[in-house]
């Protein structure tokens, strides 16, 4: 089955640098990639997705890329704000849109 | 208005017993999951159901039986609780090919 790994688990930045969160999945099926944000005590939000014909979409603060050869895909914050921190979750979907979550990136701006 | 909504949000209980977690989503979705996240964060697909057909069922004892007894509502009830059976459960909905909105959770305690 498919397996997706992310890196950092933790990672603090000051207030106004960028955030960037990587992971990489196995299963060459996979043709969807989301980005959750999951904040304390409540359920994740899906906050921006990535198809494998893109290789790269932006929307205001957030971008995602994704590298379909290499299996890696991308998540970048810039100017972050201390309402970014939450915990992140990419994620991979394939056959059957069977959804593979990561572990899961603690994100941490500090103002 | 919430978009899709569990109850109970908290269930406490001893092993052994029986217990049910209700969702609804009002948004017209005809797809609906179970998630379960355990102390370490990790979520991980249990069912998915689209228009009250099960299409996803994971590696899940049969002691967890999913009902949907229509497009805007899918159940989840668990038989026999063991220690194990504790995390936060999320249901969520989806017009797209992974989840959209998840539920606010329902944190499940077994003693």
């Amino acid at each position: 089955g498919e397996n997706v790994e992310q890196h950092p688990s933790t990672l603090s930045v000051q207030e106004g640098d960028s955030a960037v969160i990587k992971c990489t999945y196995s299963d060459s099926a996979s043709n969807y990639f989301p980005w959750y944000k999951q904040e304390l005590g409540k359920g994740p939000q899906l906050i921006i997705d990535i198809r494998s014909n893109v290789g790269e979409k932006k929307d205001q603060r957030i971008a995602v890329t994704l590298n379909k050869t290499a299996k890696h895909f991308s998540l970048h914050i810039t100017e972050t704000q201390p309402e970014d921190s939450a915990v992140y979750f990419c994620a991979a979907s394939g056959v059957y849109q069977k959804v593979t979550f990561g572990t899961g990136t603690k994100l941490q701006v500090i103002p | 208005d919430t978009a899709v909504s569990q109850t109970p949000k908290y269930l406490v209980t001893q092993m052994g017993n029986d217990k049910s977690i209700k969702c609804e989503q009002n948004l017209g979705h005809d797809t609906m999951y179970w998630y379960k996240q355990d102390s370490k964060k990790f979520l991980k697909i249990m069912f998915s159901y689209n228009n009250k057909e099960l299409i996803i069922n994971e590696t899940v004892p049969n002691r967890f039986s999913p009902k949907s007894p229509d497009k805007a509502h899918l159940n989840l009830h668990i038989n026999s609780l063991e220690l194990g059976d504790s995390a936060v459960y999320f249901c969520a909905s989806s017009s797209l090919a992974v989840p959209e909105f998840f539920g606010p959770g329902t944190r499940l305690t077994v003693l």
